[in-house]
């Protein structure tokens, strides 16, 4: 199973908004409300962002925020700032108790 | 919360190697676990996963007869048999907490312990 299509890149200003696309089959994203999203800063352990699609754990800020439309699962960040600049990855349920990561999207805050 | 991995290191094409991840800060025996694995610059894949008793276990087609995932909830610690390791396994591995009950995402990551498969 291929993974996730992600943008390799994305950019914005501080105060801006950006929104990172996910892009997978009716065998992930579009069979399950299973999406969530991870942000890993250099060198660091992968954060646990989003979960079932809109959902934002304990400690998340809300301009975090995610979104489905078939296939396509998507994170908005918006009010940008500094500290968002990461790695971005995408994971959706793809059944028989497996996930599968997009292939990440690198957030550069200009 | 913590999830602490540990057993990494640098092992030669068709080695073995054996992770370890030791939970605390939680009711281990309660949650699913999982390892996810990222190679040199590139993203994150799932590896293998296994249910809060240990009685189910996942594998990606990749690692599917070569890896196996148990737990010893006694000791609160996870594990990860690798066998017949190939090059393309290099990569740093994480465990990872599922969220809630369920299998659907990933709550808490270790840092990661990184394994070289080189001559």
């Amino acid at each position: 199973q291929s993974a996730l299509t992600q943008p390799r890149s994305v950019s914005g200003s501080p105060g801006q908004s950006v929104t990172i696309s996910c892009t997978g089959t009716s065998s992930d994203i579009g069979g399950f409300n299973y999406v969530s999203w991870y942000q890993q800063h250099p060198g660091q352990a992968p954060k646990f962002m989003i979960y079932d699609v809109t959902k934002r754990p304990s400690g998340v800020p809300d301009r975090f925020s995610g979104s489905k439309s078939g296939n396509t699962a998507s994170l908005t960040i918006s009010g940008l700032q500094a500290e968002d600049e990461a790695d971005y990855y995408c994971c959706s349920y793809a059944g028989r108790y497996t996930l599968i990561f997009g292939g990440g999207t690198k957030l550069t805050v200009l | 919360v913590q999830v602490v991995e540990s057993g990494g290191g640098l092992v030669q094409p068709g080695g073995s190697l054996r992770l370890s991840c030791a939970a605390s800060g939680f009711t281990f025996s309660i949650y699913a676990i999982s390892w996810v694995r990222q190679a040199p610059g590139k993203g994150l894949e799932w590896v293998s996963a296994i249910s809060s008793s240990g009685g189910n276990t996942y594998y990606a087609d990749s690692v599917k007869g070569r890896f196996t995932i148990s737990r010893d909830n006694s000791r609160n610690t996870l594990y990860l048999q690798m066998d017949s390791l190939r090059a393309e396994d290099t990569a740093i591995y994480y465990c990872a907490k599922y969220y809630s009950s369920g299998w659907y995402s990933l709550e808490k990551w270790g840092q990661g312990t990184q394994v070289t498969v080189s001559s």
